[in-house]
């Protein structure tokens, strides 16, 4: 079974609006930790947001916040105000365990388009 | 200057030969990694160094050889690759390796690599 799933090959938005973008996750580690990144077009991946597993309350960073829902295993992106610039692939990541995140398992990803 | 610095950006090369993929970081960061990112399938840890010591290897062939002589500096040899690799190799840093689950990724903006 796929640890990191990413159901949104595609997802479109109109800029100034917010889009969720969805990640379930897969795990019987009771320690791990939800990551997401963006990647440009340019290939860079960029963190955006972490949630650890034990984390009380939901991650925000900026625009960007995590719908972290422990019983049901999600961790969906929610981009708010959309921009342009946000137009992208965005791809989940988990870390099980204490591993340190550099062996997270990534989802497929979601292309993100912002329409104008 | 951008933190975490690929070279070269694009690469073709032949099935005989030779050539090097160049990372350098310039965030004081005491890990490095190789992933590979294909098309249609999610993203894949090769190599980890930690403190110039290589401590994962995710069962890469042999025709990829790491090497990493400073903090700051990672190399991915290339010898004898198939078709198949072609992909884009994606360096990236993160502070520590193992010491918490939290630490971020920092991403190069990737070599894209054709073997013809």
């Amino acid at each position: 079974a796929q640890k990191i799933t990413q159901t949104q090959p595609g997802m479109f938005v109109q800029e100034k609006e917010a889009v969720t973008l969805d990640c379930t996750y897969d795990t019987s580690d009771p320690s791990y930790g939800l990551f997401w990144y963006k990647q440009p077009s340019s290939g860079e991946m960029i963190f955006l947001i972490y949630q650890g597993s034990y984390d009380q309350q939901n991650a925000t960073e900026g625009r960007y916040s995590l719908n972290f829902q422990k019983a049901r295993k999600s961790a969906n992106l929610v981009i708010s105000a959309s921009q342009l610039g946000d137009s992208a692939m965005y791809f989940c990541a988990m870390r099980e365990g204490i591993a340190n995140a550099g062996k997270s398992t990534f989802g497929d990803g979601t292309t993100l388009t912002v329409k104008p | 200057e951008t933190g975490v610095t690929q070279t070269p950006r694009h690469l073709v090369m032949g099935m005989t030969n030779k050539k090097s993929l160049k990372c350098e970081q310039h965030l004081g960061h005491n890990a490095m990694y190789w992933y590979k990112q294909s098309a249609k399938k999610p993203l894949e840890l090769m190599f980890v160094y930690s403190l110039e010591e290589r401590v994962e290897n995710n069962s890469v062939p042999s025709r990829f050889s790491p090497e990493c002589p400073n903090s700051s500096h990672l190399f991915l040899h290339l010898h004898t690759l198939q078709p198949e690799d072609s992909a884009l190799y994606l360096c990236a840093s993160s502070q520590d390796y193992g010491r918490t689950g939290s630490e971020k990724l920092f991403f190069g903006s990737g070599t894209q690599l054709s073997v013809l």
